[in-house]
C-alpha cells in the first residue's frame, strides 16, 4: 500500500538549514510528482514546492530563494532543504503525493521547531 | 496567485445535522478543488477531489459541489467522528489552501 514518512530534526536553530527526508513505498517516484506542504500557526497550510516525476522542480515564490527539493529514486526518497530558518518557520512539514490538481496521500508530518 | 477564502472559520453542529462549508476562489479554478479533513495531530485526509468526486472509502454523507469560483462541502448528518478541521485546496494554478474550518459536535 502507499505510504509516506517524513524524518527530520525536531529542533533547528535560527539561521540554520532544515533538512527533511520523505521515504515512500507502494509507488514509484518516477511515476508521480511529489509535493511539500507545511502547516504553521501563523499561516496555516502552505504549498512549498514540488518535484516532477522527471526530476525537475518548482517552488512557491514565498520560499524560492531558500528552498531546494531533490530526490534519490533508488532509495525512494525525496528531500527538502530550506536555509536561513526563522522562528516563523516553526510548524509541521508534510510530503504528499501529487495527483495533478490535488494531493491524495500525505505523510504523517514532522514537527520542526526553530529556536535557539 | 489564486487566493482561497474559506468560511466559516468555525462551526458547531448537532448530531445528525447537515452542514456546509464554503470556499471562494479569487478567480475561476475550473473545478480543480479538493476538500480535506484533518483530525488533531494527524495529516490531512482527502475527502473530495475535482469539486464533487468522492475519494474511495469516504462516507457518502460527504459531498462536494460548485463551479467557477464558488465551492462547498456538505456533510449530510453530522457524526461524532466528523469533528476536526476541514480545508479546501485549489489546484488550478499551482496550489493554494483555504484557511480552514474547525467543526465541533454541539
Amino acid at each position: 500500500q502507499v505510504q509516506l514518512k517524513e524524518t527530520g530534526p525536531g529542533l533547528v536553530q535560527p539561521t540554520q538549514t532544515l533538512s527533511i527526508t520523505c521515504t515512500v513505498s507502494g509507488f514509484s517516484l518516477t511515476s508521480y510528482y511529489m509535493q511539500w506542504v507545511r502547516q504553521t500557526p501563523g499561516k496555516g497550510l502552505e504549498w512549498m514546492g514540488f518535484i516532477r516525476s522527471g526530476g525537475s522542480t518548482e517552488y512557491n515564490s514565498e520560499f524560492k530563494s531558500r528552498l531546494s527539493i531533490s530526490r534519490d529514486t533508488s532509495k525512494n526518497q525525496v528531500f527538502l532543504k530550506m536555509n536561513s530558518l526563522k522562528t516563523e518557520d516553526t510548524g509541521v512539514y508534510y510530503c504528499a503525493r501529487d495527483m495533478g490538481a490535488y494531493f491524495d496521500y500525505w505523510g504523517q508530518g514532522v514537527m520542526v521547531t526553530v529556536s535557539s | 496567485d489564486i487566493q482561497m477564502t474559506q468560511s466559516p472559520a468555525s462551526l458547531s453542529a448537532s448530531l445528525g445535522e447537515t452542514i456546509s462549508i464554503e470556499c471562494r476562489a479569487s478567480e475561476d479554478i475550473y473545478s480543480n478543488l479538493a476538500w480535506y479533513q484533518q483530525k488533531s495531530g494527524k495529516s490531512p485526509q482527502l475527502l473530495i477531489y475535482a469539486a464533487n468526486r468522492l475519494q474511495d472509502g469516504v462516507p457518502s454523507r460527504f459531498s462536494g459541489s460548485g463551479s467557477g469560483t464558488q465551492y462547498s462541502l456538505k456533510i449530510s448528518g453530522m457524526q461524532p467522528e466528523d469533528e476536526g478541521d476541514y480545508f479546501c485546496l485549489q489546484g488550478s494554478k499551482l496550489w493554494t489552501f483555504g484557511g480552514g474550518t474547525k467543526l465541533e459536535l454541539k
